[in-house]
């Protein structure tokens, strides 16, 4: 089975400052795909950014970008310039590919603080 | 487009009274649909999914059941509602077989039960 793991229970960081936040993944499948999703105080569930593990090419959007490191089933999730709104609960997912319903199996979430 | 509905966003219902969340799904045909509960400050626990019409799934044996009516409709219910469901459930869905783009979620359903 797959498991998803964010070390990270909570972080914070100064306004318009960088932030890494850690997922690292279990798996025996070579092909995959990863995502980061991200909960605001209102608790809407919204998609941060997705990665596809064939492509080499690390995923970006606009000020979030990942560190994909596929040996060390590793994939982390840069804030840059970070922003008060992008204080929320963020959640590395995992899914294999063509499994039945496209299950995604979630990280317990790290919660991220953006200080002024 | 496709958009998600989730109903009612906040319920407040007595220890022993029956349940029922619903979701849709708009601009899709043949979606995957999930239902995930989320303790205060928590993770998600995926409490039931379907990928067809009747077709049900349930990861975690409770005092709640799913149902998917139509194509595009996915209810959550309990007969008696217990303290312990109390939480914030999502309702999500995802396309069908190919590619994988994620869940989109719903806004939420905020119960407690008093």
């Amino acid at each position: 089975a797959q498991t998803v793991t964010q070390s990270q229970p909570e972080m914070s960081v100064q306004e318009a400052e960088t932030v890494t936040l850690s997922c690292t993944y279990d798996t025996s499948e070579s092909n995959y795909y990863l995502f980061w999703y991200k909960q605001p105080p209102s608790r809407q569930m919204i998609l941060v950014i997705r990665q596809e593990a064939y492509k080499q090419q690390n995923a970006t959007e606009n000020r979030f970008s990942v560190n994909f490191q596929k040996a060390a089933k590793s994939f982390s999730l840069k804030i840059s310039d970070s922003q008060l709104g992008d204080t929320a609960m963020y959640f590395c997912a995992f899914a294999t590919l063509n499994n039945a319903g496209n299950m995604l199996t979630f990280g317990g979430g790290t919660r991220l603080m953006v200080k002024p | 487009s496709q958009t998600i509905h989730q109903w009612p966003a906040t319920l407040v219902q007595p220890v022993g009274s029956p349940l029922s969340l619903e979701c849709t799904v708009e601009g899709t045909s043949n979606p995957n649909l999930y239902w995930y509960r989320q303790a205060a400050g928590r993770g998600l626990q995926l409490l039931f999914y379907s990928v067809g019409i009747g077709q049900i799934s349930s990861e975690v044996p409770q005092n709640l059941s799913a149902s998917r009516p139509q194509d595009r409709q996915f209810i959550l219910s309990s007969k008696k509602l217990l303290l312990s469901d109390s939480g914030f459930y999502l309702c999500a869905w995802s396309a069908g077989p190919g590619t994988n783009y994620g869940y989109t979620f719903g806004s939420g359903t905020r119960l407690t039960v008093v």
